[in-house]
C-alpha cells in the first residue's frame, strides 16, 4: 500500500498571502489529522477529519481550515500568512476505528 | 490537560551502547494510548509502537524494548546496540479517547529527544 502522500513538499509564500496544503491518505484510511511542526512549539495538532467532517481542533486561530473530500483526501488552508507559520505541516492518517495514526512526509512552509 | 514531558533533549552515544530514552505523561483519563515515533532528519515521523494503557506488559522488537509503568506514568524506549542508522529525533505521544467507537483521537507530543550514535 502506498503511504501518506503530501504535496507540496516545498512552498515559499510571502506575509498576507494564503496557501493550500493537500493530503492523500493511505488507501482505506477515513480519518486525516493535521499537525504543525515548528523548532519553538514543537508538534501540535491542528485539526482532525473523519468522513469529511471535523471532529477535533486544536488551539489554532480561524485563519487555518481544512475539509476532507467524499476520497477521504484532505486539504488544510492558511490564509494572511505571518511569519510564525513557517513550519512543517504534517498530516496523518488513521484506518476505520484504529488508533495508530501514519504520518506523511510534511510540507515544509517558508513565509518571507 | 494531558502532556509529554521528555527530558532529555539530546542525547549523544558511541555505537554499540545501550541507550534509554525517557517519557514521562500525565492524563486524567484512565483510557489512554502511549506512542513512539522516530522522526530522521528527512522529516516524516515513523510510527514504532503503540501502548495501551490497561496493558502494562512490556514489549520487545529487535533492537528497541519499551518499558511502560502506569505507577510512575512513564514509557520509556530502550535501544539495545544502537547503530548509526538509529540516530534521529523521538517523540513519545500520549492520545485521550475524545469519543468512543471510532478513531477520534488527537495527539500530544513530548518536544522529542535528539538521539546522535556515533561510528
Amino acid at each position: 500500500k502506498a503511504g501518506v502522500t503530501q504535496t507540496p513538499r516545498y512552498l515559499i509564500k510571502t506575509r498576507g498571502q494564503q496557501v493550500t496544503l493537500s493530503c492523500s491518505p493511505i488507501s482505506g484510511h477515513r480519518s486525516v489529522s493535521w499537525y504543525q511542526q515548528t523548532p519553538g512549539q514543537g508538534l501540535q495538532f491542528l485539526f482532525e477529519y473523519f468522513s469529511e467532517t471535523q471532529r477535533n481542533k486544536g488551539n489554532f486561530p480561524g485563519r487555518f481550515s481544512g475539509r476532507q473530500f467524499s476520497n477521504s483526501r484532505s486539504e488544510m488552508n492558511v490564509s494572511t500568512l505571518e511569519l510564525g507559520d513557517s513550519a512543517l505541516y504534517l498530516c496523518a492518517s488513521t484506518p476505520g476505528g484504529g488508533v495508530e495514526q501514519f504520518f506523511g512526509p510534511g510540507t515544509r512552509l517558508t513565509v518571507l | 490537560a494531558q502532556k509529554v514531558t521528555q527530558a532529555q533533549t539530546e542525547i549523544s552515544v558511541v555505537e554499540k551502547e545501550d541507550v534509554t530514552l525517557d517519557c514521562v505523561y500525565e492524563t486524567r483519563d484512565t483510557t489512554y494510548y502511549l506512542f513512539w515515533y522516530k522522526q530522521p532528519p528527512s522529516g516524516e515521523l515513523v510510527f514504532l509502537i503503540r501502548r495501551n494503557s490497561f496493558d502494562e506488559q512490556n514489549e520487545i522488537s529487535g533492537r528497541y524494548s519499551w518499558n511502560f509503568q502506569k505507577s510512575t506514568s512513564s514509557f520509556n524506549f530502550t535501544i539495545t546496540a544502537s547503530q548509526v542508522v538509529d540516530s534521529a529525533v523521538y517523540f513519545c505521544a500520549l492520545s485521550e479517547a475524545v469519543r468512543s467507537g471510532g478513531s477520534n483521537y488527537k495527539l500530544t507530543f513530548g518536544k522529542g529527544t535528539l538521539l546522535t550514535v556515533n561510528p
